[in-house]
């Protein structure tokens, strides 16, 4: 399944499916950009992180796209668990800035 | 692991009335950050300190005002709360190289303040 950009806020897979979903960020000068997962209730929990000199990172089951040309960061999540439902987050740090500026959240459900 | 540790968890206060949160970060982080967080809503970035001076100022209200401690513990104080101070409110720690350059700000499971 995939999001389109975060206007759409739910996005439900099947387990065993793989899970794209989608970010727009705002800043050009953005140099670092995580993801946050987020449950009900409790604090966002770092999931996977890029510089903004790189296009590509993997983690266990994560991949990060990053697209400077046009502000767009996607997260792949292979094999999509039902553990993995929660709100996703990406959060950009802009250049010179230490704090990060969150993005709209996507709910993902997964499916059993 | 360590990780950042908040108190109280939860709080409720009346109108008008006064609230401190506190945060402890990871052992030798050192830069703190607070955030909010309403209901449905992305956290949204407050006030930070590196070595016990601010570092960045977001949307905190002048009704607020936090510190960081010479332990690197902090706190937000809230004053003359209003209804639409009822959030979540997130500490996050990060240890930052002179550069700047990204490192991973860890969150704390939140401290849940209702104003009633």
């Amino acid at each position: 399944g995939e999001s389109v950009g975060l206007h759409l806020p739910t996005l439900s897979v099947q387990e065993g499916d793989n899970s794209i979903i989608n970010c727009a960020y705002s800043n050009s000068a953005s140099d670092y950009f995580i993801w946050y997962k987020q449950e009900s209730g409790k604090g966002p929990q770092f999931i996977i992180d890029i510089r903004s000199n790189m296009d590509k990172r993997q983690g266990q089951r994560v991949t990060v796209l990053l697209n400077k040309t046009v502000k767009h960061l996607s997260l792949q999540i292979a094999a999509t668990q039902p553990g993995d439902s929660a709100v996703y987050f990406c959060a950009e740090k802009k250049t010179g800035r230490r704090a990060l500026t969150f993005g709209s959240g996507t709910r993902l459900q997964v499916q059993p | 692991a360590a990780g950042v540790i908040q108190s109280p968890r939860h709080l409720i206060k009346e109108k008008r009335e006064t609230a401190t949160l506190k945060c402890y970060p990871i052992p030798r982080h050192d830069t703190v950050y607070w955030y909010q967080q309403g209901p449905g809503q992305d956290p949204q970035f407050l006030i930070s300190f590196y070595e016990k001076m601010q570092s960045d100022k977001g949307s905190i209200p002048d009704r607020f005002s936090a510190q960081q401690f010479s332990d690197y513990h902090s706190e937000l104080n809230m004053s003359s709360l209003e209804l639409g101070d009822s959030a979540l409110y997130f500490c996050a720690s990060s240890l930052v190289p002179d550069t700047l350059s990204g490192n991973t700000i860890y969150f704390g499971e939140g401290s849940w303040l209702t104003v009633v």
